[in-house]
């Protein structure tokens, strides 16, 4: 069946420019995080949605960066004026149900700002 | 100590050889164990599940000991395309909790 999948691949953008970064993940899969990924680094946890409830935004590095699940579905990580830190892999990935399942990770998409 | 860490390496291993990795969480309400496979530029992609009474998957074999709150994964006669990054991930809760992985690299 289909996987996890990303969009856009890959995006460059100039500083302080906005941009947003969308996850399909797994048809039927309750929980979907969001991670970031520097290049040669390990997976910084950003956001986590899990059904109906509020979101776990304890990762999120700035207020410069929000997320949003609409449906219970598709989710939208936004990240407003962005800076060169900001340049990295952006990995989604979904579990079914709850309480630390085995997660499914999309491409991710790699973000360049210049 | 940290959450979920591992020695990252990079192991350089014959092929055909036997190599093994541990990882150590230090959680001990931890109940969820996984090892992941990153390929370079690419997702991670789930390589096993790690159960309490050990789990076996051909050359892949995963064990859990929970005194010592550590995982490992045995790789068995290696071959070239098992050179890749090996994370090993715990839950905390409801999230899952990475370490940084441990490069390997099999030598022809």
């Amino acid at each position: 069946g289909a996987g996890v999948s990303q969009s856009p691949s890959n995006k460059v953008t100039e500083k302080g420019k906005d941009v947003e970064l969308r996850c399909d993940p797994i048809s039927g899969h309750t929980a979907l995080y969001w991670y970031r990924q520097s290049l040669g680094q390990g997976l910084e946890f950003l956001i986590y949605f899990q059904g109906n409830s509020a979101p776990d935004k304890s990762g999120l590095p700035s207020d410069r960066f929000s997320a949003e699940r609409t449906g219970g579905s598709v989710s939208t990580l936004t990240i407003q004026r962005t800076q060169q830190e900001d340049s990295a892999v952006y990995l989604c990935a979904s579990s079914f149900g709850a309480g630390g399942r085995e997660q499914y990770f999309g491409p991710g998409t790699r973000l360049t700002v210049t | 100590r940290k959450e979920v860490e591992q020695d990252p390496g990079p192991f350089n291993v014959p092929e055909g050889a036997t190599v093994a990795f541990n990882c150590t969480y230090s959680n001990s309400a931890s109940q969820s164990f996984f090892w992941y496979r990153q390929d370079c530029r690419k997702e991670p992609k789930l390589l096993m599940s790690v159960y309490s009474s050990g789990n076996e998957d051909g050359r892949f074999t995963a064990q859990l000991n929970r005194a010592s709150q550590y995982i490992s994964l045995l790789i068995r006669d290696s071959k070239l395309s098992d050179s890749a990054t090996y994370l090993c991930a715990v839950n905390k809760g409801d999230k899952i909790i990475f370490g940084k992985g441990t490069r390997l690299h099999i030598l022809p």
